[in-house]
């Protein structure tokens, strides 16, 4: 099955600064990779996703690219704000499967 | 658009009880849902996926007589927890994921804002 590794488990940065998250997986035709921001006591909302089809998806600060031969994805934040601090998961399925999410990153935005 | 609700958003009960958690998509019809459960600090766990009108499909691990899904519209799947018991005491959240022809497409799945289940 599917394996989706997620580095860092904690990311602290400064407010203006950008933020990367990377994620590999594991199953080379998965062609779905969302990314989700989950607040504290609260359901994951979707942020972003990119299909296999295309390799970089822009949305205002964030940003999400695919390397399919490296089975790796990478969502960028660039000029943080404090209301960016989060966990964010990332995830990876092929066709109708279910999602497989890696572990979460924790992101704090410091002012 | 794709907003998917869940009631109660929190609850507490006794050891023995047993406690319905609904889960509703308000603006599309959800041909799947699915349940996860959360520990805290930990990443979603996959319970079960359901689609309407059929039986749902557990995760290994998942005892099907103790979590109970029933998907009976496109727009309502609850899971009941039955004879709760502390160990159960979780965040349980529920995503929604539409067909092709819908709202929602591909594989894209819209989750409710969580229960938090805490059992006495």
């Amino acid at each position: 099955g599917e394996n989706v590794e997620q580095h860092p488990s904690t990311l602290s940065v400064q407010e203006g600064d950008s933020a990367v998250i990377k994620c590999t997986y594991s199953d080379s035709a998965s062609n779905y990779f969302p990314w989700y921001k989950q607040e504290l006591g609260k359901g994951p909302q979707l942020i972003i996703d990119i299909r296999s089809n295309v390799g970089e998806k822009k949305d205002q600060r964030i940003a999400v690219t695919l390397n399919k031969t490296a089975k790796h994805f990478s969502l960028h934040i660039t000029e943080t704000q404090p209301e960016d601090s989060a966990v964010y998961f990332c995830a990876a399925s092929r066709g109708y499967s279910t999602l497989t999410f890696g572990k979460g990153t924790m992101l704090l935005v410091s002012p | 658009g794709a907003v998917v609700s869940q009631h109660p958003s929190r609850v507490i009960c006794k050891s023995g009880t047993s406690v319905k958690i609904e889960c509703r998509s308000l603006d599309f019809q959800a041909t799947t849902m699915f349940w996860y459960r959360q520990f805290p600090k930990q990443s979603l766990m996959l319970m079960a996926t359901s689609n309407e009108g059929s039986k749902a499909t557990y995760e290994q691990g998942v005892e099907k007589d103790k979590f109970l899904i029933n998907h009976a519209s496109l727009t309502l799947s609850t899971l009941t927890v039955t004879s709760a018991h502390p160990e159960d005491s979780s965040f349980y959240i529920c995503s929604a994921r539409g067909d092709r022809g819908g709202a929602v497409s591909y594989n894209e799945q819209f989750f409710g804002p969580g229960t938090r289940l805490t059992v006495l």
